[in-house]
């Protein structure tokens, strides 16, 4: 059963960027079937679709942070990262990856690591 | 973007009778060329991420207790807990995956009454 588990700093400043890396085991990243994504959620509230990564480095962003959000993948590590620039108090949240299953020409996440807590404050 | 809004916000129901939780989209998710609508549900308890309970609106993942059963088509769609158990309380969420990006509902806290 494949397992995903976050890592990086739980602090950063405002204008910082924040790095997390997610790093899967009992699975491999280069499996044709899966894409790999990052989603958030704010303390009591909803979650957010911020961006998928393929094996090949292949990515889609949600546009509403696309232009400070950078996704790459180890395959050698069987690891993926978030790059997440220009910070605010706004992007406080727990912030998870999953697994995006390939399924009918869409994808939906069908598991998730625990998530980290990043906490955006000088 | 596609706005997903769930109802109600919250549900106190009794154990072992049934729980309903609706979810409506801005626009349809049905594709008409498999006739698959590209919904999920999802539930979150306290501390712990997402778990896939349904995807393709009625199709429920392995593993998951047949208690949940999700229907509907287009633009509306229910998740349907049987007969609640307590380690059913939760927060459930629905999510698109029709158009980039996917979304969710808000939520839906199902509580012990």
């Amino acid at each position: 059963q494949v397992q995903l588990q976050e890592s990086g700093p739980g602090l950063v400043k405002p204008s910082q960027t924040l790095s997390l890396t997610c790093t899967v085991s009992g699975g491999s990243i280069s499996s044709g079937s899966y894409y790999w994504s990052w989603i958030r959620q704010p303390a009591g509230k909803g979650l957010e679709w911020i961006g998928r990564i393929y094996n090949s480095g292949s990515t889609s962003y949600n546009p509403s942070l696309k232009s400070r959000v950078t996704m790459s993948v180890d395959t050698s590590k069987n690891q993926f990262s978030l790059e997440l620039s220009s910070l605010t108090a706004a992007d406080t949240a727990v912030y998870y990856c999953a697994r995006e299953r390939l399924e009918s020409g869409s994808f939906f996440p069908d598991s998730w690591g625990q998530g980290t807590l990043v906490t955006v404050s000088s | 973007d596609i706005v997903m809004t769930q109802s109600p916000e919250s549900l106190g129901v009794s154990l072992g009778e049934r729980a309903t939780i609706n979810c409506k989209s801005s626009q349809s998710v049905l594709y008409s060329s498999n006739n698959k609508n590209y919904l999920a549900w999802y539930q979150q308890k306290p501390g712990q991420p997402p778990k896939l309970l349904i995807y393709w609106a009625s199709t429920r993942e392995s593993g998951v207790p047949d208690r949940f059963s999700g229907s509907g088509s287009g633009t509306d769609f229910t998740l349907t807990i049987s007969s609640l158990q307590a380690e059913d309380v939760a927060v459930y969420y629905c999510q698109q995956y029709y158009r980039t990006p996917p979304t969710f509902g808000q939520g839906t806290k199902v509580e012990i009454k």
